[in-house]
This record gives structure tokens, sequence and C-alpha cells, in this order.
């Protein structure tokens, strides 16, 4: 059984420039939530979709946003990248159903801001 | 107060060892509870989920929740250098899929 994919796993971007994350979720899973991390802030939660639909959104600016797609595809963009938008992207995908369902993690797309 | 708190440590145990890491939470509705193993460079990946109050048992690991106390902890027994990593807990807090999570614990199993 394939696991979470996202695409690119690398990448370095200049400040003021915007960036678009790839997530294919586990065969089955409608739900994918991101998440950024960085050494000093840990996982903070970006926001979480399930059948093309955004239920949940963290406390991040409105230059971070997402999408899903009908194949449970997601993708994250970041416009006017700042030097702190820094960090691991992870992107976690579950079945989405009532009550929480655990989180299978992609490997996540390091972004570097310079 | 930040919604799930966890000591950064490290956390420093003797090989074989019982490791006891904790956690706080501060929504009182929360229900579901979640410990995460994190290797340096990797990303996180599920040890554990516990739903109700007492001891919930895998292996060498035992989940604890005391949901009056808001409190989650873990327990590694016979503790393995291959045990050392980022512990991260998490607790669902939303209706749905709102997982937040804890900055932490840093285990260092020291042979």
């Amino acid at each position: 059984k394939a696991g979470v994919t996202q695409t690119p796993r690398y990448l370095i971007k200049t400040r003021g420039q915007q960036v678009t994350l790839s997530c294919s979720p586990i065969s089955g899973h409608r739900s994918v939530s991101w998440y950024q991390q960085t050494p000093g802030q840990g996982l903070q939660f970006l926001f979480e979709y399930f059948s093309e639909t955004q239920r949940n959104k963290g406390n991040f600016p409105g230059r971070f946003s997402g999408r899903q797609f009908s194949n449970s595809r997601s993708e994250m963009n970041v416009s006017t990248l700042e030097l702190g938008d820094s960090a691991l992207y992870l992107c976690a995908s579950s079945l989405g159903l009532s009550g929480a369902n655990v989180l299978t993690f992609g490997a996540g797309s390091r972004l570097t801001v310079l | 107060q930040k919604e799930v708190e966890q000591n950064s440590g490290p956390l420093s145990v003797p090989e074989g060892a019982i490791a006891s890491l904790n956690c706080t939470y501060s929504d009182r509705g929360s229900q579901s509870f979640f410990w995460y193993r994190q290797y340096s460079g990797k990303s996180p990946e599920l040890i554990m989920s516990i739903y109700s109050n007492g001891d919930k048992e895998d292996g060498r690991f035992t989940a604890q929740l005391n949901k009056a106390s808001q409190y989650v902890s873990l327990l590694i027994r016979d503790s393995q250098p291959s045990d050392s990593a980022t512990y991260l807990c998490a607790v669902n807090s939303g209706g749905y899929q709102k997982v937040t999570f804890g900055t932490g614990t840093k285990l260092q199993v020291i042979p």
C-alpha cells in the first residue's frame, strides 16, 4: 500500500516568491492535514481538507492557502514568501471520519527561503 | 498557555530502564490522544493512540490517560538505544481532524 507522497522534497525560493507543495494521500483516505515544522515552534497545524472542503484552519496568515481535488490530492500554496517561512512542511492523511483518526505523514517538503 | 505542553528534554535514561514521558493539554473537551515518534530527519510515526481513561499497553509501550487531570503519559519499558528520538504528544481538540501537537520531548537512551 503506497504511503503519503509529498513533492517536491526540497526547494529553495527567494523572498517575495510563491511556492506550491503537493500531497497525495494514502488510497482511500479522504482527509489531508498540513503542518509546518520548525525547530522553535514544533509542528503547527495549518489546515485540514476533507472531500474538497476545508474543515479546520490554524492560526496562519492568509498567505498560506490550500485546496483539495476530487481524488483527495491536496496542494498548499504560500505567497509572498518571507524568511520565516523556511520550514519543513508535512502533510498527513487519514480517513477523516468523525472522531480523530490516526495521521500518517509524508516525508515532507523542506522549504528554504533566501 | 499552550494547548499541548511537553518538557522538551533531553531526557536521558540508561539502556534497559523505563523512560517516562509526560504531556498536559488545555482543552477539556479533547477526546483523542496520540503519541508519535520522530527520528532526526524523518517524519512522525504513530506509536500509540488512547481514547479513554486508564492504561493502554502495546509491547514495551504503555500510554496512560487521565482526563480529569488533563494529563497523558507514555512509558517505555526496557529502553533501547533505538528508542532515542523525539516523542510528540498529540491531541484532537476539534470536532474532526484538528490534531494539535506538543513541541516534543527528546529522549536519549544511553548504552
